[in-house]
């Protein structure tokens, strides 16, 4: 059973435009969401965090929302650009819960065209 | 060398062959961890190293034995490995607080990957 779940696998979006990519979980013990970012051949790199504590979370580009009741949350990215292009993996974790490790969907290609 | 480093990049190997793979921290973590990640699925817990311990082992077949020495170093080594344990393989590291892996903000440090291919 997927705690965490990116139900898309891919998006396709014009160089200049919003990215949305969603992510849902299952577990209401997770308090703590990140996005890491992969390009190929390499590792993961964190990009973004929130707390279940906020709804909202800006980084630069990047903006994460979460919706708790709905156990939601999305990564916007606003102008995207082609660098942008590669895997975003969102990942949860239930940091109040003891020594538990992230769990992470399966991520979602995102395709900048320019 | 700075982050979090393995080798090698790239592997091939037998089903009847015995490898390993390393990766090295330099990051001063106390935690450490190998990830697999295969096609179209989640990234797959598969070691947990907190200092120095293993407190976690995901169901992971015995062709796969983890060691590690010391805080900074994590080899996973490889007997008799079947093809569809082609995968790339993640290590990543990360500051425990001592009561919750991956520290105040959950934050994994991870490596490049090792690409193994089973033939």
């Amino acid at each position: 059973d997927q705690q965490v779940k990116q139900n898309s696998p891919s998006l396709s979006v014009q160089e200049g435009r919003i990215s949305i990519l969603n992510c849902d979980y299952t577990n209401s013990m997770f308090d703590y969401f990140l996005w890491y970012k992969k390009y190929p051949a390499e590792g993961p790199t964190f990009l973004i965090s929130i707390s279940s504590i906020k709804d909202k979370n800006e980084d630069g580009r990047f903006t994460v929302f979460l919706n708790k009741s709905a156990k939601h949350l999305s990564l916007h990215i606003v102008p995207s650009q082609p660098g942008d292009s590669a895997v975003y993996f969102c990942a949860a974790i239930a940091l109040n819960s003891g020594n538990t490790p992230l769990v992470f969907g399966k991520g979602t290609r995102l395709s900048v065209i320019a | 060398e700075t982050g979090v480093t393995q080798t090698p990049r790239h592997l091939v190997m037998g089903m009847t062959n015995k490898k390993s793979l390393k990766c090295e921290q330099h990051l001063g973590h106390n935690a450490m961890y190998w990830y697999k990640q295969s096609a179209k699925k989640p990234l797959e817990l598969m070691f947990v190293y907190n200092f120095k311990e293993q407190t976690e082992n995901n169901s992971v077949p015995s062709r796969f034995s983890p060691e590690c020495p010391n805080s900074s170093h994590l080899f996973l080594h490889l007997h008799t490995l079947q093809p569809e344990d082609s995968a790339l393989y993640l290590c990543a590291s990360s500051q425990v607080s001592g009561l919750t892996s991956g520290g105040a903000t959950g934050e994994l440090f991870f490596g490049e990957g090792s690409r193994l291919t089973v033939l």
